[in-house]
């Protein structure tokens, strides 16, 4: 079956650090990689996603690529902010069938100014 | 705002009990998905409606039922509470079940089993 996995957190850094969370998938077909955020409190938002093999993703400063080869979907930001503290999912969707993302456990991030 | 609404934004209970939850779609969505999410077990699919018929079945426990009303809204019902029901459920929506699936969730529903 499919799965996610993403490195285990929290991950804490400071003001204007570089980020980087791990994820790995494993699916049998090709699927839609995506990177969601949960802000305390809140529900989760899509923050990007990438389709197909090679692509990158990006939004809000943050960027991830597809990588069929090394089936990896690595979140990075080049300057965390404080703001940028949260909880990070992972999640892959596949054609066909009833199309449920997998998610990964998520990855908690703090940023200290 | 995703557009998704939950209500209520809180529920506290007692073991045994039954409570409902409601979902609203983003308007235009057909599918809605029901999530909970607790801190041991992470997120956790339940099931997924899509044009008021079920189309998958997750770790939804048989206590647990769900339905999709024709006005596209979604209730998941909950009943002979356990402490271990404790959890944020979540629903969410997306406007399609081929393809890519990118979901809308809501602001979830926090419930307490006492």
């Amino acid at each position: 079956g499919n799965s996610v996995t993403q490195m285990e957190g929290p991950v804490t850094l400071s003001e204007e650090a570089f980020l980087t969370i791990n994820c790995t998938y494993t699916a049998t077909g090709y699927p839609s990689l995506f990177w969601y955020v949960q802000y305390p409190g809140e529900g989760l938002q899509l923050l990007l996603k990438a389709t197909k093999a090679d692509d990158k993703g990006s939004n809000k400063g943050f960027e991830a690529t597809y990588r069929k080869e090394t089936t990896s979907f690595h979140l990075e930001k080049g300057s965390v902010q404080v703001s940028d503290s949260a909880v990070y999912f992972c999640a892959l969707s596949e054609p066909g069938g009833s199309y449920i993302p997998t998610f990964g456990r998520g990855t908690s991030l703090i940023v200290h100014p | 705002d995703s557009g998704v609404t939950q209500t209520p934004k809180h529920l506290i209970t007692a073991t045994g009990q039954r409570v409902t939850l409601r979902c609203s779609p983003r308007s235009g969505d057909l599918s809605v998905y029901w999530y909970q999410q607790s801190l041991d077990q992470g997120l956790q699919f339940l099931i997924h409606y899509y044009n008021g018929e079920e189309r998958a079945k997750g770790n939804i426990l048989e206590r647990f039922s769900a339905q999709q009303f024709p006005d596209l809204h979604s209730e998941l019902n909950l009943s002979s509470l356990e402490l271990g029901d404790s959890a944020l459920y979540f629903c969410a929506s997306s406007v399609l079940s081929q393809g890519y699936n990118e979901q809308f969730f809501g602001p979830g529903t926090r419930l307490t089993v006492l």
